[in-house]
């Protein structure tokens, strides 16, 4: 399977506690997004990447989240002091570089992300 | 304004009916909407996209009717089929912005 590929695909954890979720893009995008999705709802932007610079950050995106990807491969996502607003599915993203808009974000199958 | 609305929230159709599902939204910036498919479990995926030149695109069962100056879109799924069963959203993005933004998604049943 050559698709976006995240991990956990679940994971629960206790208030304040830190949590990090990894994504691992299609091998040829250069672009990697991060989402999160609540129950009943679209999926919301919270950053983006190219290659390894984060070029955009979502008013979404508190303090306690921290989204790396070094070298230009894999992105992690860090929740830092976790809260049960925190809870949700984390759908990373890549696409290829958009000559003009409409190159199509394939996303992978999310984290799903329970804070007790 | 960056909002996308959809409509219905939900969806009951019989198999091989029509199931339409419609969106309008605001920022005339807009200029790829996309829709995905959503199935429990598993991330959103493509299904079909339209920029605003057009006014219809069709792929399979599956057809985008566009109005710009009405600023709305719509999905149509001709003889739906339960496999069709899933959430479905469609989405908006500016051309140079990097988000897509979402609306809030409708789940359509399929009857058989």
């Amino acid at each position: 399977d050559t698709g976006v590929s995240q991990n956990p695909r679940h994971k629960i954890t206790k208030r304040g506690q830190n949590v990090t979720f990894r994504c691992d893009p299609i091998s040829e995008h250069n672009r990697l997004y991060w989402y999160r999705q609540t129950l009943g709802q679209g999926p919301e932007f919270l950053t983006y990447f190219q290659n390894e610079a984060q070029l955009e950050k979502s008013r979404l995106l508190s303090d306690r989240f921290s989204a790396e990807r070094p070298k230009g491969s894999f992105s992690t996502l860090e929740i830092q002091r976790t809260e049960q607003g925190d809870s949700a599915m984390y759908l990373c993203a890549s696409s290829l570089p958009r000559a003009a808009a409409g190159s199509p974000l394939h996303f992978g199958n999310g984290t799903r992300l329970t804070v007790t | 304004q960056q909002q996308v609305k959809q409509s219905p929230q939900s969806l009951i159709v019989q198999k091989g009916g029509i199931s339409i599902i419609n969106c309008a939204y605001e920022n005339t910036a807009f200029d790829y909407f996309p829709w995905y498919q959503q199935f429990p479990g598993k991330g959103p995926a493509l299904l079909i996209a339209i920029r605003p030149d057009v006014s219809e695109k069709k792929e399979g069962r599956f057809t985008i009717s566009f109005n710009k100056s009405a600023k709305q879109f719509s999905l149509h799924i001709m003889d739906s089929q339960p496999g069709d069963s899933a959430t479905y959203f469609c989405a908006a993005i500016i051309q140079g912005a990097q988000k897509l933004v979402f609306g809030q998604g409708t789940r359509l049943t399929i009857n058989p």
